[in-house]
């Protein structure tokens, strides 16, 4: 089975702290994604990585930053959290190629963090 | 643009069926994904289309029109756990990336 583990479950962090989200998959995967869920919207994608040091912007990527040094993990950065940065993360993994079930993605358990 | 729409709640009767409507604009269709999501958990993986028809695993089915820009999750048998949020998703282009929809809140009733 794949797994993606996200190092904490619930975070609490006061305005303008810096805030470090891991996740770590055991699948080999190719491909990773940071993403925040808040009620009523979709899942909105901060930013993505197809390889080791790679990294792409995603639709929110303002007040982000990701490091991905090794394969297997891959991180998000909140340099100084905001209040408006409380919501739900989720790390996701794929093994990659569009178009086919190799870009199934497989999400980890979430971070709910809350700024004060 | 790119869009995908999905009816925010519905409600059915456990041992029922029930079917969930997505519909999507977007440039350079690559697949659409179903996913199951419970309150407070991670997204779980349910299906995938990629040509259009039908795709059985089950109690759920998923259907997909290319030329109509649409798909449906249909559940039967309905259980108590399934009530659960169904999101939908499309693979845009030659790139890893999804949109996802908002989701559907699925609520059911004994």
């Amino acid at each position: 089975d794949v797994k993606v583990t996200q190092s904490s479950r619930y975070l609490v962090k006061r305005t303008g702290e810096k805030v470090f989200l891991e996740c770590v998959q055991d699948m080999d995967h190719e491909n990773m994604f940071w993403y925040r869920q808040d009620p009523g919207l979709g899942l909105r994608l901060i930013y993505f990585s197809y390889d080791v040091k790679m990294k792409e912007k995603g639709d929110i990527p303002e007040g982000y930053s990701v490091s991905r040094e090794k394969k297997e993990r891959f991180s998000l950065i909140l340099e100084s959290a905001s209040t408006n940065q409380t919501s739900m993360y989720l790390c996701a993994s794929s093994l990659g190629g569009p178009g086919t079930v190799q870009n199934i993605q497989y999400f980890g358990a979430g971070t709910r963090l809350s700024v004060l | 643009g790119q869009n995908i729409d999905q009816p925010t709640e519905m409600t059915a009767t456990e041992g029922a069926i029930v079917q969930i409507n997505c519909t999507y604009q977007t440039s350079g269709f690559n697949g659409l994904f179903w996913y199951q999501q419970h309150a407070g958990e991670a997204p779980t993986f349910l299906s995938y289309n990629v040509l259009d028809g039908l795709e059985e695993k089950g109690r759920f089915s998923s259907f997909l029109s290319r030329s109509k820009g649409y798909s449906y999750l249909l559940l039967k048998e309905l259980q108590m756990k399934d009530s659960a949020s169904y999101l939908c998703a499309v693979c845009r282009g030659s790139n890893y990336q999804l949109i996802w929809g908002a989701g559907t809140k699925l609520i059911i009733k004994p």
